[in-house]
């Protein structure tokens, strides 16, 4: 099945900097990579996904990009806030396609 | 739409007793799956229905961990008996499948269980 690997498992960084979070996966017919925070306490939520027929995809501060021969996809937040501060979660559909695998997830901290 | 409702919210018990979950998905919504979360495994699909119909329960741990899917609008996860090692947050999500694929997933709130 599918096996997705998240790095890093926690990242800290000063307000206003960049964070990059990334994600690998193995099974080259997973086909949706969708990425969720979530803050303490709360529910997973999804803030960005990309299809394997699009190389990148922004919103606003968040950016995702795709590499289908490498199989990894990156997270990008610009300009990071405090309210950015979350544990970040990428996953992937495998070719089961009903399957979503999530990585261990990663520990945001943006300090001010 | 009020998302998809997880009930109850907090559930403390002693080791042994039956644990019952609920879960109302987004109507329209035709796939229901069941996650647990905790620090060390992070998120376990434990079971998952396409309408209505349990499609795959490959992630159930153990024969002590039962789900249903009665209806469109229900599903329950039961844990009879329960041991302090279930305690985790059970999260409930649903999706809308077409054509075979799952996509845009939504949570519930989440179930935080402590089994004393």
């Amino acid at each position: 099945g599918e096996n997705v690997e998240q790095h890093p498992s926690t990242l800290s960084v000063q307000e206003g900097d960049s964070a990059v979070i990334k994600c690998t996966y193995s099974d080259s017919a997973s086909n949706y990579f969708p990425w969720y925070k979530q803050e303490l306490g709360k529910r997973p939520q999804l803030i960005i996904d990309i299809r394997s027929n699009v190389g990148e995809k922004k919103d606003q501060r968040i950016a995702v990009t795709l590499n289908k021969t490498a199989k990894h996809f990156s997270l990008h937040i610009t300009e990071t806030q405090p309210e950015d501060s979350a544990v970040y979660f990428c996953a992937a559909i495998g070719g089961s396609n009903y399957k979503l695998t999530f990585g261990k997830g990663t520990l945001l901290t943006v300090n001010p | 739409d009020a998302g998809v409702i997880q009930s109850p919210r907090h559930e403390v018990t002693e080791m042994g007793q039956e644990v019952t979950l609920r879960c109302k998905p987004i109507s329209g919504h035709n796939s229901l799956f069941w996650y647990r979360q905790t620090m060390m495994r992070g998120l376990e699909l434990l079971i998952y229905f396409n309408n209505n119909v349990p499609i795959d329960d490959s992630g159930m741990p153990e024969d002590r961990f039962s789900a249903k899917m009665p209806n469109a609008s229900f599903s329950t996860l039961k844990i009879q008996p329960s041991e302090p090692r279930d305690s985790a947050v059970y999260f409930c999500a649903s999706s809308f499948t077409f054509e075979g694929t799952n996509e845009k997933l939504f949570f519930g709130s989440g179930t935080q269980l402590s089994v004393l």
